[in-house]
């Protein structure tokens, strides 16, 4: 068992809809989350960050974690065709009363809005 | 902020041939960090440097592969011999000491051995 799962997709959605992504993970020691949307042949992109269990909005994006569950989540609303993209979430544990440097990355949604 | 930026952004080679990339990340972050990203997977931990000090190096990091960052600003990866199995994006991401999990990605440099 990898040490984060997340369902490839591809997901397809219509314009203006809620998008629920998502992330499983085994290692209790994580407590930092992040999530990235990486568009085809660039550089992942930080859009989302939250510290142990909770919830954070930023705009139309939401994340939520539930570590109990070990499960995170990030929600698009009002989806738009700009947000077609592959969302990468990734996670990392803490060391030394900071967060380790190495982050532990899912395989990546492909997400598509559809005008 | 003129973000992180990677060099060369594309690299074709033959193999058995070396290759080395550059990063030059965000001027006032410290920490730098190498990941490598195959097709349809997510980016993969390599290394990572406070300052000019290598802390970690994945299992993933051969022999063949050494990272450099002599001045504590860029950094090099270099991969010696490159194998057909070495193709895939080569992500470098910078942070600030406190705050390491916040990491910036640059574009990558993409590298196809034949």
């Amino acid at each position: 068992q990898k040490e984060v799962e997340q369902d490839p997709g591809p997901l397809s959605v219509p314009e203006g809809a809620i998008v629920s992504l998502n992330c499983t993970y085994s290692n209790s020691a994580f407590q930092y989350f992040m999530w990235y949307r990486q568009y085809s042949r660039k550089g992942p992109e930080l859009l989302m960050y939250t510290y142990s269990s909770g919830n954070k909005e930023d705009g139309r994006f939401t994340a939520q974690v539930d570590k109990s569950s070990k499960y995170i989540s990030l929600f698009i609303r009002d989806s738009q065709p700009s947000d077609s993209a592959t969302y990468l979430c990734a996670m990392t544990g803490s060391d030394y009363g900071g967060s380790q440097g190495n982050l532990i990355f899912g395989k990546g949604t492909k997400l598509s809005v559809k005008p | 902020d003129t973000g992180v930026s990677q060099d060369p952004r594309h690299k074709i080679t033959k193999r058995g041939q070396n290759v080395t990339f550059r990063c030059d990340p965000i001027s006032e972050h410290n920490r730098l960090y190498w990941y490598r990203q195959t097709l349809g997977q997510g980016p993969e931990f390599l290394t990572y440097f406070q300052n000019e000090a290598q802390l970690e190096k994945s299992r993933l990091l051969s022999d063949r592969f050494s990272a450099e960052r002599p001045k504590g600003s860029f950094s090099t990866l270099e991969i010696q011999r490159t194998e057909q199995g070495d193709s895939a994006m080569y992500l470098c991401a910078s942070s600030r000491f406190w705050g390491q999990e916040t990491q910036y990605f640059g574009p990558g440099t993409r590298l196809l051995v034949l």
